[in-house]
């Protein structure tokens, strides 16, 4: 059973940068597709991005195009989401889940990111 | 982008009672009905139901059902239990940027 757990939230000021990770076991990390999805406080799900594999590809929602990077290490089960020029809007649960069987099949619990001054 | 939108975006349901959520995207999802539908219970993260537009997965109890091609889609909980509260999306997984429905809150009687 997949089992994503992830780390790196907190209160940083706008502008600011923060990087999460989630860690990866119970599944073949590296032969599955990954996701970061969002949800901010009284609003729905935000898929973030994804990336292939390999790393080979990534995509980004057009909101967090040129500020976020979302990266992986295969040797250490591991999905990273840089996050740069943070702004109030990007207040929210961050959620990492894998594409095994189906997009977006299991989900992490979650890291709240607050961007406040 | 396609755009998913759901209906009704709130739903109070009696136990043991049937019921009913309606889901459209704004491009057909082809064939093979790039659908796929989840619940999130209050502080709980997202649970998979329902991928394929009408695959239950893995450990959903068979009161849940989807159904649905193109662009109209339907998510159908025969028998509604208190566990189910929550809000339900559907989304798309067709092309990227993934897009989400704006839920539907769920509330027990």
């Amino acid at each position: 059973e997949a089992q994503l757990v992830e780390s790196g939230g907190n209160l940083v000021q706008p502008g600011g940068s923060l990087r999460l990770a989630c860690a990866a076991s119970g599944f073949t990390f590296s032969g599955t597709w990954m996701s970061w999805v969002r949800r901010a406080p009284g609003k729905g799900l935000e898929w973030v991005a994804n990336i292939k594999q390999d790393g080979s590809e990534t995509a980004y929602v057009a909101s967090v195009k040129g500020r976020f990077t979302i990266s992986r290490d295969n040797a250490k089960n591991s999905l990273y989401l840089q996050m740069n020029s943070l702004r109030a809007e990007d207040t929210a649960v961050y959620y990492c889940a894998s594409s095994v069987l189906t997009t977006l099949d299991s989900w992490g619990q979650g890291t709240l990111v607050t961007v406040s001054s | 982008d396609i755009v998913m939108t759901q209906f009704p975006l709130s739903l109070t349901v009696t136990p043991g009672e049937a019921a009913s959520i309606s889901c459209r995207s704004s491009q057909s999802l082809l064939k093979y009905n790039h659908l796929n539908w989840f619940l999130q219970r209050p502080g709980q993260s997202p649970q998979l139901l329902i991928y394929l537009g009408s695959n239950r997965a893995s450990g959903v109890p068979d009161r849940f059902s989807g159904s649905g091609s193109g662009t109209d889609f339907t998510l159908k909980i025969s028998r509604v239990e208190a566990e189910d509260v929550g809000v339900y999306y559907c989304m798309q997984a067709l092309q990227t940027p993934i897009t989400f429905g704006p839920g539907t809150k769920v509330d027990i009687k």
